[in-house]
């Protein structure tokens, strides 16, 4: 069954570093997503991305952040300079359509933790 | 106010024994889409079982059923036949038209432990 596959599983680095967490959606999937989980609370929507472009974002998701689709297959989310507050875990998600129906796919998460 | 309200932040069940998740949930939209969620320990998001808001039939998937009742704009999750691999955290959530089905609108979760 194709599934939502995100790189690294865990990251560590030290507050004001750059890092890129990757994704790689299903492959027919058209919409693709990132949340954010802090440790012990809810899962928060980041943004959403379609056709190149963001279509949605939070008011989480500021200029610190920014995603991208280098190629037919990654779906990256950057954070210029982490701070210790970016500590959570982040999901990935595509779906096929926009349709309330479609569920949204979810990778198994980075847990990034920023020292 | 909240978009998805899960007032029972950790339950317990016999082995074997059906429980309900309670979810309630606030949307002026006539068009939207409940789901539930599964979180083990290892922190992935597993999708139980999608709910329509046109929908006339509560959803079945395997042991797990939703109890849609629109009025009271509730989506509760029953589980049958609780196994021990059920324990988890489990998130209600919520696409709503307004937000042009872009995000995916969590609860809080509920963790559920199931005794042997």
């Amino acid at each position: 069954e194709p599934e939502v596959t995100q790189t690294p599983s865990h990251q560590v680095t030290q507050m004001g570093q750059e890092v890129i967490l990757r994704c790689v959606p299903i492959s027919n999937h058209l919409y693709f997503y990132w949340y954010r989980q802090i440790l012990g609370q809810k899962v928060e929507f980041l943004v959403s991305f379609y056709n190149n472009e963001i279509s949605e974002k939070s008011e989480i998701f500021d200029d610190q952040f920014s995603v991208e689709r280098p190629d037919g297959s990654n779906f990256t989310l950057k954070i210029r300079s982490t701070k210790l507050e970016d500590s959570a875990m982040y999901f990935c998600a595509s779906s096929e359509e926009q349709l309330v129906s479609h569920e949204q796919f979810f990778g198994p998460g980075t847990r990034l933790t920023v020292l | 106010a909240q978009k998805i309200t899960q007032t029972q932040p950790g339950m317990f069940v016999q082995e074997k024994e059906a429980v309900t998740l309670d979810c309630t949930y606030d949307t002026s939209d006539p068009s939207y889409g409940l789901f539930w969620y599964k979180q083990p320990s290892s922190g992935e998001m597993i999708f139980l079982i999608y709910q329509g808001s046109y929908d006339q039939q509560n959803a079945t998937e395997g042991r797990y059923s939703l109890n849609f009742q629109k009025a009271r704009k509730s989506a509760n999750l029953v589980i049958s036949a609780s196994q021990l691999g059920d324990s988890a955290m489990y998130f209600c959530a919520m696409r709503e038209n307004s937000g042009g089905y872009q995000k995916v609108t969590f609860g809080t979760g509920t963790k559920l432990q199931v005794i042997p």
